[in-house]
């Protein structure tokens, strides 16, 4: 089955840039979807196909794709970007399943 | 303005089947693809299965034996059961409205289910 590996944690300074990895075997093949999730709250995408931002999402949420590694980044951090981070991908190559990376707290300093 | 909202019982006791309805307002549940997803307190989001309009399902292989995915489409909604659930099973459980290549745009507030023995 196909894994998604994200760091547990990220800290960052308001003002400064937080950068956020997935990691999969040739993710950079696939489209990558990126959550934010606030406590007590659903997600809500913030980054789908690799690097489009939904409509509403600050142009300060970014992202790309390539080999084995997918990033999401966060310019210009402020204190409200705080939460949990996922990844996601649509495993279309095997049994066509929706999978998860293990999430990224981002905290801000 | 697409809207989901979970129902269902918050309690459930151990060996028993849990069961869910997403109700779905703004949207036909006769387009796109609709999808439950779970997240354990404290933890990860873990992807259950999903639904075609067509009433095609694509499963979790980890769940497939025990989760079962249905919807009416004449009342707008979509339906989980997860049977002989354990304490293991103990989520938030969120539906959403799966777009292209798997994203989930619209996800309703969740409901937390607690497995009692």
């Amino acid at each position: 089955s196909y894994v998604l590996t994200q760091p547990p944690s990220v800290s960052v300074a308001p003002g400064k840039t937080a950068t956020i990895t997935c990691g999969g075997n040739n993710i950079g093949s696939k489209s990558v979807h990126w959550y934010q999730q606030k406590p007590g709250q659903a997600p809500i995408p913030v980054v789908y196909d690799d690097s489009d931002r939904p409509s509403g999402i600050p142009e300060r949420f970014s992202g790309s794709n390539s080999g084995n590694t997918a990033t999401l980044t966060i310019s210009r951090v402020e204190v409200g970007d705080e939460a949990d981070y996922y990844c996601q991908v649509w495993d279309s190559s095997s049994d066509y399943r929706e999978v998860f990376g293990g999430g990224t707290k981002l905290t801000v300093l | 303005q697409v809207q989901l909202q979970e129902s269902g019982p918050g309690l459930v006791k151990a060996t028993e089947t849990l069961s869910l309805t997403c109700t779905v307002s703004g949207a036909s549940t006769n387009t796109y693809y609709w999808s439950w997803i779970r997240q354990p307190p404290g933890k990860g989001l873990e992807w259950i299965g999903r639904i075609q309009y067509s009433g095609s399902t694509t499963y979790n292989p980890s769940l497939r034996s025990r989760v079962t995915i249905s919807m009416d489409t004449s009342k707008n909604q979509f339906f989980l059961k997860l049977s002989s659930v354990t304490a293991a099973d103990t989520a938030t459980y969120y539906c959403g409205r799966r777009q292209w290549q798997g994203l989930v745009d619209i996800w309703g507030q969740g409901a937390l289910v607690t497995v009692s023995s």
